[in-house]
C-alpha cells in the first residue's frame, strides 16, 4: 500500500543551521507530495508541495524537490532560526484517492 | 478569518462514555476529515466527507460514527470510549480534493484521554 517514511527525531540544531529532513514515499502512479509543519499548540499548516516529478516545492527559505528515481521529496533549509522549531510532516496522495497520507513527523529544535 | 475551529480542546472521558468533537469550517469546503495523531506516529485518516450527506471510511474508522448535514459542521462520535481512543484528534478541509495538490486545512486540534 501508500505509505511515507522520515526521520525520526528529534533534531536538535544550531540557529543557523543546515537542514536536511528525509522522506521517502511508496506509491503506484505518480502522488502529489506535500510537507506540512505542526507548529507548538497549533493544527497542521501546509508549508509547500509538488505535484509531478522534478518540481520543487519552495516557502520560506525552506526547499523539497520531487524526485521520481528515488521516491523521495526531502525537505532543506540553509539557515534555520529558532522560529522553525516545529514537527515536520511530509504527505502523499495518489492521484486517484482524496486521502493524504502521513509519515510520522519530525520534530525539530533550533537552539540560540 | 476562524478557518477550521474544533471544540472541546482538552477532554478527559471515562471508559465506556461517549461523546461528541466538534468541527466547523467557514470556507465553504466541500471536503472535510477527521484524523488521529498518537504519539510519534503520523496522522491516520478516521472518516471523510466529500460534501452535505456524504461520507465515507478512513484507515481507522472503528469506534467512530460521522454525519454531515451542513457543509459546515463535520461531527465526530464516540459511542463506547476506549483507551485506544487516547489521542490528538484534528479535523481538516479542503474547497476540492487534496487529490490535486490542494492545500488541506487544519483545526488546532482535540486533545483525548480516556482513563
Amino acid at each position: 500500500g501508500n505509505s511515507v517514511t522520515q526521520m525520526e527525531g528529534p533534531v536538535t540544531l544550531s540557529e543557523e543551521a543546515f537542514l536536511t529532513i528525509n522522506c521517502t514515499y511508496t506509491a503506484t502512479g505518480y502522488p502529489s507530495l506535500f510537507w506540512y509543519v505542526q507548529y507548538p499548540g497549533e493544527g497542521l499548516q501546509l508549508l509547500l508541495k509538488a505535484t509531478k516529478a522534478d518540481d520543487k516545492g519552495s516557502n520560506k527559505g525552506f526547499e523539497a524537490t520531487y524526485r521520481k528515481e528515488t521516491t523521495s521529496f526531502h525537505l532543506e533549509k540553509g539557515s534555520v532560526q529558532v522560529s522553525d522549531s516545529a514537527v515536520y510532516f511530509c504527505a502523499q496522495v495518489k492521484a486517484a484517492g482524496n486521502k493524504l497520507t502521513f509519515g510520522g513527523g519530525t520534530r525539530v529544535l533550533v537552539k540560540p | 478569518n476562524a478557518g477550521v475551529t474544533q471544540t472541546p480542546k482538552f477532554r478527559i472521558l471515562k471508559i465506556g462514555q461517549s461523546m461528541t468533537l466538534q468541527c466547523a469550517q467557514d470556507m465553504n469546503h466541500n471536503y472535510m476529515y477527521w484524523y488521529r495523531q498518537d504519539p510519534g506516529m503520523g496522522l491516520k485518516l478516521i472518516y471523510y466527507s466529500v460534501g452535505a450527506g456524504i461520507t465515507d471510511k478512513g484507515e481507522v474508522p472503528n469506534g467512530y460514527n460521522v454525519s454531515r448535514s451542513t457543509t459546515e459542521d463535520f461531527p465526530l462520535r464516540l459511542e463506547l470510549a476506549a483507551p485506544s481512543q487516547t489521542s490528538v484528534y484534528f479535523c481538516a478541509s479542503s474547497s476540492v480534493g487534496v487529490t490535486s495538490g490542494t492545500e488541506a486545512f487544519f483545526g488546532q486540534g482535540t486533545r483525548l484521554t480516556v482513563v
